[in-house]
């Protein structure tokens, strides 16, 4: 069973240009999160797919961001037009729908950590 | 508005020593699930115990316990017997309803350092 994989680890990017991240959950796992991070703090809800429906987003996500998850399985989020306050580690998690309670936690990713200068 | 309170920045503890990290939490729900998580240098957040809303009896998951007061709206999590790989920083969240989907809502976290 592999964990919730995230590509990149690390990204250095200059200020306005456009990131795109890639999140492959756990297999079987239909719920997928995107969070961010900021140095010194816990992570930020952004949003949350369904299978391959985006039910909630976060005002956090900003027009510039948007994020698919285009068959159920993989999801990518892309930043446009990156600004410095973009730079955060963005984490993604999976989870099961049903199942046990243990089953309903979220597994998470170890991050994408973006830099913009 | 619903509010995860870490007022510890940073502990330190003996190895095989325990150590208690404290978290409170505010909401008006019935209905929640209070979570700790670890984050290694490394960057993953792992899941270590879960506690319902409605659970009577406090969680445990081999050296980890959850102390859980509701009425105080506290979930301090207590580890047992210290070792140095627990040497991270722990976050507390909650997640409301207890059986919702994972919109965590997190505190700022306590960094653990565990001393030889």
């Amino acid at each position: 069973d592999t964990g919730v994989s995230q590509d990149p680890r690390h990204k250095i990017t200059k200020r306005g240009q456009n990131v795109t991240f890639r999140c492959d959950p756990i297999s079987e796992h239909n719920r997928l999160y995107w969070y961010r991070q900021t140095l010194g703090q816990g992570p930020e809800f952004l949003t949350y797919f369904q299978n391959e429906a985006q039910l909630e987003k976060s005002r956090l996500l900003s027009d510039r961001f948007s994020a698919e998850r285009p068959k159920g399985s993989f999801s990518t989020l892309e930043i446009q037009r990156t600004e410095q306050g973009d730079s955060a580690m963005y984490l993604c998690a999976s989870s099961l729908a049903f199942g046990g309670r243990k089953n309903t936690e979220a597994f998470f990713g170890q991050g994408t950590r973006l830099t913009v200068v | 508005a619903q509010k995860i309170t870490q007022t510890q920045p940073g502990m330190f503890v003996q190895e095989k020593e325990a150590v208690t990290l404290d978290c409170t939490y505010d909401t008006s729900d019935q209905s929640y699930g209070l979570f700790w998580y670890k984050q290694p240098s490394s960057g993953e957040m792992i899941f270590l115990i879960y506690q319902g809303s409605y659970d009577e009896q406090n969680a445990t998951e081999g050296r980890y316990s959850l102390n859980f007061q509701k009425a105080r709206k506290s979930a301090n999590l207590v580890i047992s017997a210290s070792q140095l790989g627990d040497s991270a920083m722990y976050f507390c969240a909650m997640r409301r309803p207890s059986g919702g989907y994972n919109k965590l809502i997190f505190g700022a976290g306590t960094r653990l350092a565990v001393h030889p």
